[in-house]
C-alpha cells in the first residue's frame, strides 16, 4: 500500500517570506499523481496544485510550486511571498492511476503566517 | 461552485440516534464516491468506497454493520452512522473522483457530535 509522510507537524514563515514543506511517499506504482491541499479552519479541503508522475517538470501554480523528484519519491511544496491568508493545514496526498482511485493522505503540516 | 455537495454541514445528536450523512454529484454522474473520516488535528483516513448498484468497499479497522453506505443512483451516496456514540464525533468527508489528472471533487464536509 502507498503511504504518504510529511515530518513537519507544524512550520512557520514571516509574511512575504518563503517556506517549504516537505512530503514523501512510498510506492511501487510508475503511474500515479500527487497533490497538494490546504485546510483552512473551515476545514474545506481546497486543492493547491498538483503533479503527474509522469511529467519532469515540476508544477507551479502562481506563488505556490513543487519540487518533485520521482526517484527520491520526494514532492515538496514551496510557498513563495507568503501571506496571512496561506495559515492553514497542509495535506500531501498520492492517488494511484487510473483517475477513479481514492487519495492516500499525508499527516499534515500546520503552516503559521507571521505577520 | 460546488460540484459536491454534502448535507448536513453539522449534527448535534444523543448517543444512540443513526445519522444519515448525503453526498451528491451535481451536474455529473459518479459511480464511485470516497468517504474519508478525520479526527481533530488529524488527517483524512478513508473510511469506504461505495459503487453505484453494488456494494461499497470498507477499509480495515471500519464497521460496515456501524457505518452503512448506499449508493442508490449516479448522484448519491449516502452514509448512515448507527447507534451512534460519543467516540464516533468526527468530521466527514466525501469525494468523487474526476477524470484523468484532475483532482478528487470534495464535499464540504459533515462535523457529528454525538453527545
Amino acid at each position: 500500500a502507498q503511504t504518504v509522510t510529511q515530518s513537519q507537524p507544524e512550520m512557520s514563515v514571516q509574511e512575504a517570506e518563503t517556506v517549504t514543506l516537505s512530503c514523501t511517499y512510498d510506492t511501487s506504482e510508475s503511474d500515479y499523481y500527487l497533490f497538494w491541499y490546504k485546510q483552512p479552519p473551515s476545514r474545506q479541503m481546497i486543492l493547491v496544485i498538483r503533479q503527474e508522475a509522469y511529467k519532469q517538470q515540476n508544477a507551479t501554480e502562481n506563488r505556490f510550486s513543487v519540487n518533485f523528484q520521482k526517484a527520491a519519491k520526494s514532492f515538496s511544496l514551496k510557498i513563495s511571498d507568503s501571506q496571512l491568508g496561506d495559515a492553514a493545514m497542509y495535506f500531501c496526498a498520492y492517488r494511484s492511476f487510473p483517475y477513479n482511485n481514492d487519495m492516500r493522505f499525508g499527516a499534515g503540516t500546520r503552516l503559521t503566517v507571521k505577520p | 461552485g460546488a460540484v459536491v455537495s454534502q448535507h448536513p454541514s453539522r449534527v448535534i445528536c444523543k448517543s444512540g440516534t443513526s445519522v444519515k450523512i448525503e453526498c451528491r454529484s451535481l451536474d455529473f454522474q459518479a459511480t464511485t464516491m470516497f468517504w474519508y473520516r478525520q479526527f481533530p488535528k488529524q488527517s483524512l483516513m478513508l473510511m469506504a468506497t461505495s459503487n453505484e448498484g453494488s456494494k461499497a468497499t470498507y477499509e480495515q479497522g471500519v464497521e460496515k454493520d456501524k457505518f452503512l453506505i448506499n449508493h442508490a443512483s449516479l448522484t448519491l451516496s449516502t452514509l448512515t452512522v448507527t447507534s451512534a456514540h460519543p467516540e464516533d464525533s468526527s468530521f466527514y468527508i466525501c469525494s468523487a473522483p474526476s477524470v484523468g489528472n484532475q483532482p478528487q471533487h470534495f464535499g464540504d464536509g459533515t462535523r457529528l457530535s454525538i453527545l
